[in-house]
């Protein structure tokens, strides 16, 4: 069975403090490893897909990095428009549906 | 930007009622899912579907739920006879190729 673990739950931070967030995984032959962001009472926006260890994503502020054994997004001198539960999600070879993790949710304070 | 479209996005319905999920998918899109999120707790996978049929399910997606293309831009998701456990986000989503989706804003189902 295929299992997200997000680290930390909840993390909260200054305007311009860089950090990161941790997703680790277990899956059976991993097709897609996908972060999204989620706003309250909104569905999940998709930020980026990663497929093979080694990989690197960036967009803005934000950059993503995977292993074979998990994932990080990095955040880079966030500002609270930042502010989100930021969701990891697996893809198993062959499957369609994803396997998400509880997420992790940001607070940027000015 | 192209959307994913869900309609109500508030519905109360008392237990044991059917209630129909809305979703209009993007136009190109072939693959389409549903999603729940319950109160708290982690988006979890329903159902997908592709090429007019079911082409994955959940152990959540048992004989209370259904799914159908009616037409060529909606898709649905009936719940039979609803639960109280019911009560949960539901989120539509759709893909061109199986990667990468784009979810709707969803559907907040309330049963009392």
């Amino acid at each position: 069975e295929d299992q997200v673990t997000q680290s930390p739950e909840a993390l909260r931070l200054q305007e311009g403090e860089s950090s990161s967030l941790n997703c680790s995984y277990t899956v059976s032959g991993l097709r897609g490893l996908f972060w999204y962001r989620q706003d309250p009472g909104k569905g999940p926006e998709f930020l980026f897909t990663l497929y093979s260890a080694g990989e690197e994503k960036e967009k803005e502020r934000l950059k993503a990095t995977l292993t074979k054994k998990e994932s990080f997004l990095h955040i880079t001198a966030p500002k609270p428009e930042d502010s989100a539960t930021y969701l990891c999600a697996v893809q198993g070879r062959g499957a369609d549906g994803l396997t998400f993790g509880k997420g992790t949710h940001l607070i940027i304070q000015p | 930007e192209p959307e994913v479209t869900q309609t109500p996005s508030h519905q109360v319905t008392q237990m044991g009622q059917e209630v129909i999920l809305r979703c209009v998918p993007i136009s190109n899109h072939l693959y389409f899912y549903w999603y729940r999120q319950i109160l708290g707790q982690k988006v979890e996978f329903l159902v997908s579907f592709y090429n007019n049929e079911i082409s994955e399910k959940s152990e959540i997606f048992d004989d209370q739920f259904s799914v159908e293309r009616p037409d060529g831009s909606n898709f649905t998701l009936k719940i039979r006879s609803t639960k109280l456990e019911d009560s949960a986000m539901y989120f539509c989503a759709s893909s061109f190729d199986n990667y990468g989706y784009t979810f709707g804003s969803g559907t907040r189902l309330t049963v009392v």
